[in-house]
């Protein structure tokens, strides 16, 4: 598997406090991707970035924001987390231009009560 | 918006009886992309189709892109335990940039 590592792996917070989670990669690509994961709805990207501090939105991005200072690191941030924000998040990396193959993380399954 | 449509939702099957799952998009693609999600795992890159018409193997498993590039099929022969997990299709939007993937098809194995 290709080096992503994803933190936390598990997380509960309360509504309205920020949570911020992170994805490290030691593969030095240049695309990286964070989407979430819920039953019925299969894997929907949140935002992505093509290189640092170089991000755009994706189909879901109301509620998060991201960062990328380094490489290596994509930090989604959610600023007042709600309910409807629990979820299974994933980051994916890529290499390439025109789509080549992601690799994802272990996921993060982040509860928000 | 790009839209990626997968059936079944779900899909039961005897171990040993075939299976196949159905992707169609609302717009034609220049490549579609197949992953496999077992149960409580990420999702895993198995295959990319680029031409019209294009079929790959790996295995059991037998990958389809339609001529028109709009859809696409991955048909598993003699399904194993271990095929169980959730197949995604996934196509290119926004020049590329992004990846826009299917519900996903469930396939339960029972042995």
């Amino acid at each position: 598997d290709a080096g992503i590592t994803q933190s936390p792996r598990h997380k509960v917070t309360e509504t309205g406090t920020p949570v911020t989670l992170r994805c490290h990669q030691t593969e030095n690509h240049r695309y990286m991707y964070w989407y979430r994961q819920d039953p019925g709805h299969g894997l929907r990207l949140i935002h992505y970035s093509y290189g640092v501090k170089d991000t755009d939105k994706g189909e879901v991005s109301d509620g998060y924001s991201v960062s990328r200072s380094k490489t290596e690191d994509f930090l989604l941030t959610l600023e007042s987390a709600t309910s409807s924000q629990t979820s299974v998040y994933f980051c994916a990396i890529s290499g390439g231009q025109e789509m080549t193959p992601l690799h994802f993380g272990n996921g993060t399954r982040l509860t928000v009560t | 918006g790009q839209q990626v449509m997968q059936i079944p939702q779900y899909q039961h099957v005897q171990e040993g009886e075939d299976f196949t799952t159905y992707c169609n998009s609302s717009t034609t693609l220049s490549n579609i992309q197949w992953y496999k999600q077992r149960p409580g795992g990420h999702p895993v890159f198995l295959i990319q189709l680029v031409k019209s018409g294009e079929v790959k193997k790996q295995k059991r498993l037998t990958f389809q892109f339609g001529e028109a590039k709009k859809n696409s099929s991955l048909h598993i022969t003699a399904t194993q335990t271990t095929d169980v997990g959730t197949y995604f299709c996934a196509g290119p939007y926004n020049a590329g940039n992004m990846l826009t993937f299917g519900g996903g098809t469930r396939l339960m194995v029972k042995p």
